[in-house]
């Protein structure tokens, strides 16, 4: 089975550009989850979805973040404008149910200059 | 105070040694315990689950769990250097759906 996937890979951009990240969730999962890790505050949650509706985003760090769930295989995370500060390891986990391990695809490399 | 303190470590260790991991947390709703291994550049892979207190053990892996002392670890038995990785405990409550990870350690072990 494939496992959560997630683009790009890598992404370095200049500060003030938008910046979407992408995630398909493992079909058959109704739980969605947003992650952001860092050296300095290791890895910190930012929002989750159930069934694509936003549960909690209380993590999201400012409105220059949103995210969105338009169907059950594709979400995105979106950065504008975005700043130094951002610059991050994010991640996307899925899970079939709420208190069910959560699996987390590889992540998205952000760098932004 | 972070609510799951776990070491960084870096930890080293010889091939065929016990690796000892742990975690403690503040939060007395914590029912759901967790410990990922996360590659260099690879997203954090599920190693055990374990619900409310108590013992699990798969291979080489054994996690415990002690709510009285909101205390956890996770010991690998005659580790291997592919057991080279960052460790990270992460735990949730029947609240809510939201995990809290530890800052992860980082075990080498030396071929």
């Amino acid at each position: 089975d494939a496992g959560v996937i997630q683009s790009p890979r890598h992404e370095v951009t200049e500060m003030g550009q938008e910046v979407t990240l992408r995630c398909k969730p493992i079909s058959g999962h109704d739980y969605l989850f947003w992650y952001r890790q860092t050296m300095m505050r290791g890895l910190e949650l930012l929002i989750y979805f159930n069934n694509n509706v936003p549960i909690d985003d209380s993590g999201m760090p400012e409105d220059r973040f949103s995210a969105k769930m338009p169907n059950a295989s594709f979400s995105t995370l979106k950065i504008q404008p975005s700043e130094p500060r951002d610059s991050a390891v994010y991640f996307c986990a899925s899970t079939p149910g709420g208190h069910q391990p959560q699996h987390f695809g590889d992540g998205t490399r952000l760098s932004i200059l | 105070q972070k609510e799951v303190e776990q070491d960084p470590g870096p930890l080293s260790v010889p091939e065929g040694a016990i690796v000892s991991l742990n975690c403690t947390y503040s939060n007395s709703a914590f029912q759901y315990f967790m410990w990922y291994r996360q590659y260099s550049r690879k997203g954090p892979e599920l190693l055990m689950y374990t619900y409310s207190s108590g013992n699990k053990e798969d291979g080489r892996f054994t996690a415990q769990v002690d709510k009285s002392s909101k205390y956890i670890s996770l010991f690998i038995r005659d580790s291997q250097p592919s057991d080279s990785a960052t460790y990270l405990c992460a735990m949730g409550s029947s609240n809510d759906y939201k995990l809290s990870f530890g800052a992860g350690t980082t075990v080498t072990v030396r071929a």
